[in-house]
């Protein structure tokens, strides 16, 4: 099977502009979670998707951070504006499992985002 | 809530020796507990996961972790490691109740030498 999808695979903005990463789930997955990983940290959930309706956001800052999955596959994270902090690896996962926590994610290979 | 420490942040062992590495997490709730890896510009990929039952679980490429609940542990073993185990080593806990919710360690670099 395909895996998941990200684009693209690197970027590099300035503080303050605005930026948007792609992701393509595993067909058939109906959860989807974007995770920020900041070099020698672990991932962090950003956001959880079932289908197209948001299941988790707590740790979104919604202040600058926003994401959508358009009819339930396809999703895009957006920062607007950008900050220096926000320079990370976004991982995009999906899973099978309908009760989420038992199944594993299967991660895309992440965009690498240098905020200058 | 849950948090999950990773006791050593760097590990380097020679080829073909056997490696431990420790994983302990903390939960007021029972957990799913997973062991993934990261190569370099890669996406995490799962080794292995313990969900219920044998509390020795095998995963891909001849690793293994053992689920302690006693002492909330998840460590994760090879007995013979070879130069292609380089790379970056997470382990996750996701509460039952709160389906998909992984909670990360923030890893541990396996660097195995000739």
């Amino acid at each position: 099977e395909a895996g998941v999808a990200q684009s693209p695979r690197y970027k590099i903005i300035e503080k303050r502009q605005s930026v948007a990463f792609w992701c393509n789930p595993i067909s058939g997955h109906a959860t989807l979670y974007w995770y920020q990983q900041i070099l020698g940290q672990g991932p962090k959930l950003l956001i959880q998707f079932q289908n197209n309706g948001v299941v988790d956001d707590s740790q979104l800052p919604k202040d600058r951070f926003s994401a959508e999955r358009l009819k339930g596959v396809d999703s895009t994270l957006k920062i607007q504006p950008a900050k220096l902090e926000d320079s990370a690896v976004y991982l995009c996962a999906s899973s099978l499992d309908r009760r989420a926590g038992r199944g594993a994610l299967h991660f895309g290979n992440g965009t690498r985002l240098t905020v200058t | 809530a849950q948090s999950v420490t990773q006791l050593d942040s760097q590990v380097p062992v020679f080829e073909e020796a056997p490696v431990e590495l420790r994983c302990n997490y903390s939960s007021s709730v029972s957990v799913y507990l997973f062991w993934y890896v990261q190569y370099p510009n890669q996406g995490l990929q799962l080794l292995l996961k313990y969900l219920s039952g044998s509390t020795l679980v095998k995963g891909i490429n001849g690793f293994e972790a053992e689920f302690n609940k006693s002492q909330t542990s998840f460590h994760l073993r090879k007995p013979s490691v070879h130069i292609s185990d380089t790379a970056e080593y997470f382990c996750a806990v996701s509460d039952q109740q709160i389906p998909g919710k992984s909670t990360f360690g923030d890893g541990t670099t396996l660097t195995v030498k000739p």
